[in-house]
């Protein structure tokens, strides 16, 4: 079993539809985590951090956090063609920017104009 | 703006030869930089640590002869693929932590014939 498990898609969703990424983590001692996106051939850029359960919202991104259940997703609201990329859930121990991290395998998410 | 840069950002070479690909903090200076390597709709794979001035510490399946890292300066780090085969062949991104974040490099493709 993969530490961290995320449904790699494709998913495509028409434009203005909210869109819901998830990942599951069976490692308990992951306390801190991340969601990335990443254009094709580019390297990842963080969109949110977050550590405790709950939900963290950031513009028309919200992360949302449940460690009882190891289940994270991230929600992206009024969804934009520019939105178009491969979403990567990561994850940590300790938080700290120099630990390694554990990412899941991605979703490719297309929004259709 | 970036803060990590990569060179080159692609690169095709035959099979048996050497390719360095170099790794640069633009902003502050890093002792600690990783090095990832992606395959097409595969996850990203932490490969090695990258520490400056001490051995590179590999993850578990990394061969330390194949993949050379050297981390010569604050600023620095180089990934050498030796004996480079077409199995070799993928997308390696680097990073650098800062704080509680890690900010990645654009990539380099590497494509062995």
């Amino acid at each position: 079993q993969k530490e961290v498990e995320q449904d790699p898609g494709p998913l495509s969703v028409p434009e203005g539809a909210i869109v819901s990424l998830n990942c599951t983590y069976s490692n308990s001692a992951f306390q801190y985590f991340m969601w990335y996106r990443q254009y094709s051939r580019k390297g990842p850029e963080l969109l949110m951090y977050t550590y405790s359960s709950g939900n963290k919202e950031d513009g028309r991104f919200t992360a949302q956090v449940d460690k009882s259940s190891k289940y994270i997703s991230l929600f992206i609201r009024d969804s934009q063609p520019s939105d178009s990329a491969t979403y990567l859930c990561a994850m940590s121990e300790l938080g700290f920017g120099n630990e390694k991290l554990t990412f899941g395998t991605g979703t490719r998410l297309t929004i259709i104009p | 703006g970036a803060v990590v840069s990569q060179h080159p950002s692609w690169v095709i070479c035959k099979s048996g030869t050497s390719v360095k690909i170099e790794c640069r903090s633009l902003d502050f200076q890093a002792t600690t930089m990783f090095w990832y390597r992606q395959f097409p709709k595969q996850s990203l794979m932490l490969m090695a640590t990258s520490n400056e001035g001490s051995k590179a510490t590999y993850e578990q399946g990394v061969e330390k002869d194949k993949f050379l890292i050297n981390h010569a300066s604050l600023t620095l780090s180089t990934l050498t693929v030796t004996s480079a085969h077409p199995e070799d062949s993928s997308f390696y991104i680097c990073s650098r932590g800062v704080l509680n974040e890690q900010f990645f490099g654009p990539g380099t493709r590497l494509t062995v014939l």
